[in-house]
């Protein structure tokens, strides 16, 4: 949707090497959930966040506490089986309870 | 824990018919979602229902769609007089709670109308 944007929106890495992928919102935002979309469509949750940031072995998600304006995921160590597409998906403050989906990252590792 | 389940995995009508799309959602859960994904709009909102109860539905056309919870263990989305721009993944959704938790996804219900 136009309150997430999504970058970039392709990317190529080789194995072993590190990345990352953004988010920026235009409005502020309650909570920042990020997914991979594998080769049969399943959308994976990788990390939910309300503030601050999260580890999950190679990969590390940060929401700005602050301004809660954007959203980064790493991926350290690329290796094949990362490769998918990545969403990013927000909450904005307020009324609202479903997610924005961002228009995801496609991300091919090469080996 | 079988996850959400989606029914049907494929499904292809004839323009013009109805197809209706089923959800399990995660039991415990009270937060269900549905959400639509096609290549040139990606994945867009369509409704949601939290305790059974219809709460926000703003991403549904106005017409021919229409979402239901009769219970707490499935939701039906509805298409009538399906049309070819209706072709896309529909794909479902739970939370224990409406947006304080983690969201899980289905595997979806790709439906063509041909």
């Amino acid at each position: 949707g136009d309150q997430v944007e999504q970058s970039p929106s392709a990317l190529s890495l080789h194995e072993g090497t590190d990345s990352a992928l953004r988010c920026n919102f235009t409005t502020t935002m309650r909570s920042v959930q990020w997914f991979r979309q594998n080769s049969r469509g399943s959308l994976i949750s990788l990390f939910y966040l309300a503030s601050g940031t999260k580890e999950n072995g190679r990969l590390k998600s940060a929401f700005d506490s602050k301004e809660r304006r954007y959203s980064t995921l790493h991926i350290r160590d690329a290796q094949l089986e990362d490769s998918g597409t990545y969403f990013c998906a927000a909450v904005p403050t307020g009324f609202a309870s479903a997610l924005t989906f961002g228009s995801g990252t496609k991300v091919i590792v090469l080996p | 824990n079988a996850g959400v389940i989606q029914t049907p995995r494929h499904k292809v009508t004839g323009k013009g018919q109805e197809a209706t799309l089923w959800c399990e959602p995660i039991s415990g859960h009270s937060a269900v979602f549905w959400y639509r994904q096609t290549i040139v709009q990606g994945l867009e909102f369509l409704t949601y229902f939290r305790n059974q109860a219809p709460i926000d539905d703003s991403g549904m056309p106005k017409e021919r769609f229409s979402a239901q919870m009769p219970n707490q263990s499935h939701s039906t989305l509805k298409i009538q007089s399906t049309q070819p721009q209706d072709s896309a993944v529909y794909l479902c959704a739970s939370s224990l709670a409406d947006s304080g938790n983690t969201l899980y996804f289905g595997e979806g219900s790709r439906l063509i109308v041909v």
